[in-house]
């Protein structure tokens, strides 16, 4: 089983520029989510997917962030335009609760950082 | 709204020490807990899940015990290794969301 997928690994971009991430999670895995981690802190959730409907939204800045799950697997957040606030790790995970629920697993990341 | 806290902020060992992490949570209403390792400049590595109805979950060298009345978690680490050095997250599961607290940052030194 390949886990979660994210790409890419490392990006680094000047402030104003946009950029968008990319997330492959676990096949058969219907709950998707992103996860942004400042240096130093625990992952702060981003938004949460339930196939393709994003169900929390809650704590993404709206103003400059996007998220879209086309047909319920793939996902993708876009910063538009970035900030240098923005750098930050962004984490994706996907979960499948219920009977035989085995917890979230988390990709490797993708490490942003706004110049 | 949840809130995690960790402690230690920190720990430095010698290899061979029996440690004690602790996870507080202040909403006792969750659905599971887990135990995550994370690398410097890496993702999460799941190491222990809890669901709500357990006290304990083994893996090895590692014990993750679970008091949820009290809004407790304790990540016990036997015989450390060097290998173990990392940060150590624990999360409570609340309404399909894991609330991480700042972890616990571990150096084990040969």
């Amino acid at each position: 089983e390949a886990g979660v997928v994210q790409s890419p690994r490392y990006k680094i971009i000047e402030k104003k520029q946009p950029v968008a991430f990319w997330c492959n999670p676990i096949s058969g895995h219907n709950t998707l989510y992103w996860y942004r981690q400042n240096l130093g802190q625990g992952p702060e959730l981003l938004i949460r997917y339930e196939n393709e409907e994003a169900v929390d939204d809650s704590q993404l800045p709206k103003d400059r962030f996007s998220a879209e799950r086309l047909k319920g697997v793939d996902s993708t957040l876009k910063i538009q335009p970035a900030e240098l606030g923005d750098s930050a790790v962004y984490l994706c995970a996907s979960s499948s609760p219920g009977q035989g629920d085995y917890g979230y697993t988390f990709g490797s990341g993708t490490r942003l950082t706004v110049v | 709204k949840q809130e995690v806290t960790q402690i230690p902020a920190a720990l430095s060992v010698p290899e061979g020490e029996n440690l004690v992490l602790n996870c507080s949570f202040t909403d006792s209403a969750i659905y599971n807990l887990q135990w995550f390792r994370q690398d410097p400049g890496k993702g999460l590595t799941s190491l222990l899940l809890i669901q709500s109805s357990q006290r304990e979950q083994t893996s090895g060298r590692l014990n993750a015990s679970l008091d949820k009345s009290s809004g407790r978690s304790t990540l016990y680490i036997a015989a450390s290794q060097p290998g173990d050095s990392a940060t150590y997250l624990c999360a409570p599961d609340n309404t399909d969301k894991l609330i991480f607290g700042t972890g616990t940052r571990l150096q084990v030194f040969p």
